[in-house]
């Protein structure tokens, strides 16, 4: 099965600052590549999301990169605000219906 | 509407209880999934229905784990007997899937059951 890990587990910032997470996959057929936020004590919720044939994707200060080749992905927070502060996942699924996710990294936004 | 319903919230119980977890997807979404988040192995798949019907249960860790789907607004994820390795957050999410075809990628998660086995 798939294999998706991330990178880091915890991430401190300051406000206005730039904050990349990595994440890498096994399966050479995975074609969607969703992020999710998990604000504490809250479900996890779609940010952004990129499919193989695209190389990069961009939302307000929200960005995600994709290199098939090399099967790892990023995403990228401009300007972060404490509101960004939270818990971020990667997935990785080559069917829209099984995801699998990275372990999180914990992001902390320093006002 | 007013997105992916789960109940209970919070669950405590005793070790060798059955516990039964539900939810209620978004109306229209053909697509149902649990999940379960602990702090050591994150985020992990469960099961998943496509209609109604168990795709894939490949998740479940044990016999004591049994999920159902009777109809298209309610599903089930039932342990027992429960034991204290069990607690965690049992998250299930819901998702539209085109016609004829995949699913639009996006999970909507419900607010999760957090379950403590004692």
């Amino acid at each position: 099965g798939e294999n998706v890990e991330q990178h880091p587990s915890t991430l401190s910032v300051q406000e206005g600052d730039s904050a990349v997470i990595k994440c890498t996959y096994s399966d050479s057929a995975s074609n969607y590549f969703p992020w999710y936020k998990q604000e504490l004590g809250k479900r996890p919720q779609l940010i952004i999301d990129i499919r193989s044939n695209v190389g990069e994707k961009k939302d307000q200060r929200i960005a995600v990169t994709l290199n098939k080749t090399a099967k790892h992905f990023s995403l990228h927070i401009t300007e972060t605000q404490p509101e960004d502060s939270a818990v971020y996942f990667c997935a990785a699924s080559r069917d829209f219906n099984k995801f699998y996710f990275g372990s999180g990294t914990k992001l902390n936004v320093k006002p | 509407d007013a997105g992916v319903i789960q109940s209970p919230r919070h669950e405590v119980t005793e070790m060798g209880q059955e516990v039964t977890l539900r939810c209620k997807p978004i109306s229209g979404h053909n697509s149902l999934f649990w999940y379960r988040q602990t702090m050591m192995r994150g985020l992990e798949l469960l099961i998943y229905f496509n209609n109604n019907v168990p795709i894939d249960d490949s998740g479940m860790p044990e016999d004591r784990f049994s999920a159902k789907m009777p109809n298209a607004s309610f599903s089930t994820l039932k342990i027992q007997p429960s034991e204290p390795r069990d607690s965690a957050v049992y998250f299930c999410a819901s998702s539209p899937r085109l016609a004829g075809g995949p699913g639009t990628g996006e999970l909507f998660f419900g607010e999760g059951s957090r379950l403590t086995v004692l």
